[in-house]
């Protein structure tokens, strides 16, 4: 099993919709967790980012973390067509050690 | 403007040749890596490097190699290219800080034929 699953979409939704994207983790360890977004042929930019369990909010994005879960959200509030870019979770524990990505959920916001 | 350069965004190589992807950043990072992105198969680690001079294995090493004999330049080879190391090559580096930040390249896009 791999450590953060990630359902790759495609994710079709009209502009102006609440999008939820979701991963789950396996390793207890991770405290970190971030949502990095890739637009096409460019490399991923951090988009949000949380520290153990909880919530942030910046804009129309709301990251979740649920630890008793393993679950991890990206909630997208009024999506604009700017938002269609692939969408990472990733997470890693609190060591100097690399990230563990999931595969990444494609979104496309239909003007 | 923090910045992570990759030398080349498209290449084409013939199987069996060598290959250099080089990476550099500007932001004094201590730790470097690079990963490739296939479709169906996300970002997947292959080095990493935590300072100069040193080198970790991520998930799929086979095939590649890296070099780090600078803070700022990491470099991915590729001793011997064959067809299924098509894909597409990101860098990426982070600080020591808390959050550790990961900043990416643009990519490098490499066909072997």
């Amino acid at each position: 099993q791999k450590e953060v699953e990630q359902d790759p979409g495609p994710l079709s939704v009209p502009e102006g919709a609440i999008v939820s994207l979701n991963c789950t983790y396996s390793n207890s360890a991770f405290q970190y967790f971030m949502w990095y977004r890739q637009y096409s042929r460019k490399g991923p930019e951090l988009l949000m980012y949380t520290y153990s369990s909880g919530n942030k909010e910046d804009g129309r994005f709301t990251a979740q973390v649920d630890k008793s879960s393993k679950y991890i959200s990206l909630f997208i509030r009024d999506s604009q067509p700017s938002d269609s870019a692939t969408y990472l979770c990733a997470s890693r524990n609190s060591g100097n050690t690399p990230l563990v990505f999931g595969k990444g959920t494609r979104l496309s916001v239909i003007a | 403007d923090v910045k992570v350069t990759q030398s080349s965004r498209y290449l084409v190589k013939r199987t069996g040749e060598k290959v250099f992807l080089e990476c550099v950043q500007d932001m004094d990072h201590e730790n470097m890596f690079w990963y490739r992105q296939d479709p169906g198969l996300g970002l997947r680690l292959i080095y990493f490097s935590y300072d100069v001079k040193m080198k970790e294995k991520g998930d799929i090493p086979e095939g590649y190699s890296v070099s780090r004999e600078k803070k700022e330049r990491f470099s991915l080879i590729l001793e011997s290219a064959s067809t299924n190391q098509t894909s597409m090559y990101l860098c990426a580096s982070r600080g020591q800080g808390r959050t550790g930040e990961l900043f990416f390249g643009e990519g490098s896009r490499l066909t072997v034929l």
